[in-house]
Order: structure tokens, then C-alpha cells, then sequence
């Protein structure tokens, strides 16, 4: 099932600096679009989400951007820190209410201090 | 802050047997959902469930696999006769209502060892 990919397997940044994290989707159903954040031996935990109608959304640290022409979305973290190094992953949804999460394959940050 | 709650952390068992996994979602959550992760691999959507039903479920998902709600609080997955490629972390998650959007809280998960 490859509906939502993250290309990226791993990504390394320096302390400080911006974490750019992509993702790409191929259903046009999809409406909704979250980034979890997961450590080992720990389920997913929610980061941040944005909705179809919007191309943005921010919450302190994280932004979210979506593009949804090109099917496509970010996360930004800015500034980066060591207890961010952790595998993202980005998943989506369609509209009906209890629906189900399709999940791209995770990129592995390390911010290294 | 509440949580989801996966006993056991981890389970070992016999390819044949039975084994149950159980979750306790948050407390005023309606929507229920186990997902599986089989090492190297996605997280998999295996069962919504709501209002004491079944709302979807996936190919993976077949007569081997059945959910609960046994009582207000829990939540369960059975697996009748386990097969080696049942080996996997399961999630247990759950969410509120519509206004909350899909965004699904997960429990820290099972890890399945079928040998």
C-alpha cells in the first residue's frame, strides 16, 4: 500500500537548525493529514494536524504545510533539539468520521547536539 | 493526562494458540482502533470499531481476527489460532468525537512474539 510515502528514510541536523521532514500522497480522498512522532518501545504520539482546507498550521515548534496540487505535505521543526530525535511519521485520512489512519513508512531524525 | 492503555507490553506464544491483547482507551473516547507493525514495515490499519460495532476493517483483518468491548472500559483483539507472521506490535488506539477530527490517540502497544 503505497498511498502515503515518506521518501526519506533518515535525516541528520545539527542542534538548532530546521528539520524538514516530506511526504507524499497519491488518494485524493484523503482530507485530514497528521504527523506522529514516535520513540522506541512507545506507540505513536500526535504531533500536529492540518486540515484540507487549509495550507498551514503551526503549533509552537512544528508547522505543517500542505500542498495539496502536488499532493504534498511538510513538517518544519524550528529550532531543532536533541529530545526531537525520534521516527515521524505521517498519516492520512478520509472523511467519514471513525476513519481508519493510512500511515507512510516513518523518517528516523537524529538532532545531534 | 489520559492515556491508552496495552496490557500485556509483551507476549510470547505457541503458533496455534489463542492469545488476547487488551487495551483500555481513553475514558470518553467513542472510536476504537487496533493497527499492527510488523518489524521493518508500516503501521497497518487492522479494525475501526464504534457504537459496539465493527465500522471497517482490512484484508488482514479475517476470521482469525475478532474485537470486544466486554464493558465500558475495555477494549480487545483475539487472535483464534496465531500464525508465526502474526509476529508484530499492535496499537491499541481511540478518539473522540467528530469535532475532535481523526485525530486517533495510541497506546504504547503489544509486542506479539509467535513461535
Amino acid at each position: 500500500d503505497q498511498q502515503v510515502k515518506q521518501n526519506s528514510p533518515s535525516l541528520s541536523v545539527q542542534e538548532g537548525r530546521i528539520s524538514i521532514l516530506n511526504c507524499d500522497y497519491t488518494n485524493s480522498m484523503f482530507d485530514y493529514f497528521l504527523w506522529y512522532k514516535k520513540y522506541p518501545a512507545e506507540g505513536p504520539t500526535f504531533l500536529i494536524s492540518i486540515s484540507s482546507i487549509k495550507d498551514k498550521n503551526e503549533d509552537g515548534r512544528f508547522t505543517v504545510f500542505l500542498n495539496k496540487s502536488a499532493k504534498h505535505l511538510s513538517l518544519h521543526i524550528v529550532p531543532s533539539q536533541p529530545g526531537d530525535s525520534a521516527v515521524y511519521f505521517c498519516a492520512a485520512s478520509g472523511k467519514a468520521a471513525g476513519n481508519k489512519l493510512t500511515f507512510g513508512g516513518g523518517t528516523r531524525v537524529l538532532v545531534k547536539p | 493526562e489520559p492515556e491508552v492503555t496495552q496490557t500485556p507490553s509483551h507476549q510470547v506464544t505457541q503458533m496455534g494458540q489463542e492469545v488476547i491483547l487488551r487495551c483500555v482507551p481513553i475514558s470518553n473516547h467513542l472510536y476504537f482502533y487496533w493497527y499492527r507493525q510488523i518489524l521493518g514495515q508500516k503501521v497497518e490499519f487492522l479494525v475501526s470499531f464504534y457504537n459496539n460495532e465493527i465500522s471497517e476493517k482490512s484484508e488482514i483483518f479475517d476470521d482469525q481476527f475478532s474485537v470486544e468491548r466486554p464493558d465500558g472500559s475495555n477494549f480487545t483483539l483475539k487472535i483464534r489460532s496465531t500464525k508465526l507472521e502474526d509476529s508484530a506490535m499492535y496499537f491499541c488506539a481511540s478518539k473522540e468525537g467528530l469535532a475532535a477530527r481523526n485525530i486517533q490517540y495510541f497506546g504504547a502497544g503489544t509486542r506479539l512474539s509467535v513461535l
